[in-house]
Formats: C-alpha cells, sequence, structure tokens
C-alpha cells in the first residue's frame, strides 16, 4: 500500500532555533501533501496544502513565514518551524494523495512530536 | 464554516460488546464522510469512507453510516477486542481533498 514516512518521530529544540519536519512517499507520488498539528486531546488542524512545485497554500491563521513548506519533488515535503518558541510544541502530521490512491485516498505519517524549551 | 464534533469524548468498555460512535457536522454540503483509527502518537490509518451518496458502508466487523440530511454518522464496532483500543477520528471533506477532522472519542476496550 501507499507508505509515507515521516521524520523525526520527535525532536527536542531550544527556543529561537528552526526545525525541519520530512515527509516522503515511498511507493507512489504525492502531488499534494497536507501538512494538520494537533495538540493535546484535540483534532487535526489544518496548517497547509502544498502541491508538487507550487507555493502552499495556507490556511486562515497560519504564519506562512514561521511555517515554511515545501514540495519541490513529487516524493518529499518538507515542514520548517522557524525561530521555533514554546507555544509551537505539538504534534505535526503530514498527509499525502496522488493520481494512484484516488481522489480521495490519503495517507498519513506516522507524525513528528515537537517539544521546543 | 463546517464544524465537526463527535461524542463520546471517551469510551471504556469490556471486551466483546458491541459500541456505536457518534459523529455530526455542521454543514450537509460534504463531498464525503471519513473514519480514522489513530493509535497514541502515531499517524492515522483510515477505515472507511462515506460518499456523499451513500449510506452506509462496511468492512469486516466495522459498519459507518452516514445522514447527510440530519448531518451525522455513526461507527458501529461489533465484538470489540482490545486490539481495538485507540482514538476515532471522523472527518467530513468540505472541498477537493480538504478534511475538517472531529474532536475524537478515545476508545479503551479492556479484555
Amino acid at each position: 500500500g501507499a507508505v509515507v514516512s515521516q521524520h523525526p518521530s520527535w525532536v527536542i529544540c531550544k527556543s529561537g532555533t528552526s526545525v525541519k519536519i520530512e515527509c516522503r512517499s515511498l511507493d507512489f507520488q504525492a502531488t499534494t501533501m497536507f501538512w494538520y498539528r494537533q495538540f493535546p486531546k484535540q483534532s487535526l488542524m489544518l496548517m497547509a496544502t502544498s502541491n508538487e512545485g507550487s507555493k502552499a497554500t495556507y490556511e486562515q491563521g497560519v504564519e506562512k513565514d514561521k511555517f515554511l513548506i515545501n514540495h519541490a519533488s513529487l516524493t518529499l515535503s518538507t515542514l520548517t518551524v522557524t525561530s521555533a518558541h514554546p507555544e509551537d510544541s505539538s504534534f505535526y502530521i503530514c498527509s499525502a494523495t496522488g493520481a494512484t490512491l484516488g481522489n480521495y485516498g490519503y495517507t498519513f505519517g506516522s507524525g513528528t512530536r515537537l517539544t521546543v524549551v | 464554516k463546517q464544524e465537526v464534533t463527535q461524542i463520546p469524548a471517551a469510551l471504556s468498555v469490556p471486551e466483546g460488546e458491541n459500541l456505536v460512535l457518534n459523529c455530526s457536522f455542521t454543514d450537509s454540503a460534504i463531498y464525503n464522510l471519513q473514519w480514522f483509527r489513530q493509535d497514541p502518537g502515531k499517524g492515522l490509518t483510515s477505515l472507511l469512507l462515506i460518499q456523499s451518496s451513500q449510506r452506509e458502508q462496511t468492512s469486516g466487523r466495522l459498519n459507518a453510516s452516514l445522514d447527510k440530511s440530519s448531518g451525522r454518522s455513526t461507527l458501529y464496532i461489533a465484538a470489540s477486542q482490545p486490539g481495538d483500543s485507540a482514538t476515532y477520528l471522523c472527518a467530513a471533506s468540505t472541498g477537493f481533498q480538504k478534511l475538517v477532522f472531529g474532536t475524537g472519542t478515545r476508545l479503551l476496550v479492556s479484555p
């Protein structure tokens, strides 16, 4: 089946530093990638949608200069949290879809637990 | 703006019980409704997808129904097992490929 590999699974960083999270589609071409964040005991909130080779579309209230998304290839998308602060601590999950998954097929990464200290 | 809620927030049952998880959405103009399973600290696994024109979908011990007019979907789990313990999320598709997730139901099935 379609697999998305997300790394790292957890990261601890100091306040003010930047952190990059990667999502790779291993066996399909991910034409569209979605990035979500999830606070403890809360649901997933969509942050942005990116199509390969295009700029990401951010949801209202999400700072595009803080959460940099790159989707330069059909198998890799990255989310960089710049100048991270403790309030950015959260669980980040990517989701990918592509032609082989059909219009409504999604594959999710395993998530990244970010802790900013 | 689509809002999705799930009740109960948490559920604890003994093994073997049949159970129902509820999902409500405010805007009936959805493309589809999906149910996912999330294990602690993990990503999501798709369980069932119901297209807007369908009323239910079944997979093994799982059955999901959809009533667009009332803005509701239910996930029925038959003969629950400890391995079913997880958080169950429903998500409404409000546009092409965009999902709005519910708050989830944390299920614990005791042996």
